[in-house]
């Protein structure tokens, strides 16, 4: 029962360097979602996924993109890392569009860039 | 601005003794109050969704209630594993979860 699984657990970058977070679900759920979890922060939402083929900005978009690659998939890519992007990153998903489905979280990519 | 205010930030309780964690919100349409629970290294794990003012829910040593500006959890006769991090998110439309910084909960034996 893997739920959530995200890729890799943990990463050091160099700033500017560029790289593409991992996550996959195998619950059939329609909504993927990025997180971000800072110290005394909470979770906020960097990008969202309602369905296969579509992708929406949340609350932090800047300096991220993302791909729906199927219905299972949905990555998190810096194009250029910065030191302000240093965070833990959850992967969620949800099994549809009702407002009171719960999101369902990975167990996060611990990032870290220098 | 929608807005999720958890307190107290740490607690810490002695095995046994209850006491409640306080999740209050200020939305602009509340479609849901969901409870989390996170450990150390770890992804939040789902315990509750609240769907209106009145409803509780129950799971174990936690029950859950809302009312239209704040939920509480309520922690009965605590035990050293509840130790963990617990987060309030409300859902302000379109599945978009606004999270409060949590409460981190100590339970010693």
């Amino acid at each position: 029962n893997a739920g959530v699984t995200q890729t890799p657990k943990f990463q050091v970058l160099k700033t500017g360097q560029s790289m593409t977070l991992q996550c996959a679900q195998d619950m059939n759920h329609n909504s993927m979602y990025w997180y971000r979890q800072d110290p005394g922060m909470g979770l906020r939402l960097i990008y969202y996924s309602a369905s296969e083929g579509t992708t929406d900005k949340g609350e932090v978009p800047n300096g991220y993109n993302v791909s729906r690659l199927n219905k299972r998939e949905f990555s998190l890519r810096l194009e250029s890392a910065a030191p302000s992007q240093t965070s833990v990153y959850f992967c969620a998903s949800s099994g549809g569009t009702g407002n009171f489905q719960p999101q369902h979280f990975g167990d996060g990519t611990r990032l870290s860039i220098l | 601005e929608d807005q999720v205010t958890q307190s107290p930030e740490a607690l810490r309780l002695q095995e046994g003794e209850s006491s409640s964690l306080n999740c209050s919100y200020t939305v602009s349409g509340l479609r849901g109050l969901f409870w989390y629970r996170q450990d150390p290294g770890k992804g939040p794990e789902f315990l509750f969704t609240l769907y209106s003012a009145g409803e509780e829910k129950e799971k174990e040593r936690l029950k859950a209630t809302l009312t239209k500006k704040e939920s509480f959890l309520h922690i009965t006769a605590p035990k050293p594993e509840d130790s963990a991090t617990y987060l309030c998110a409300v859902n302000t439309g379109f599945q978009k979860l606004v999270f409060g910084t949590g409460t981190r909960l100590l339970v010693s034996p």
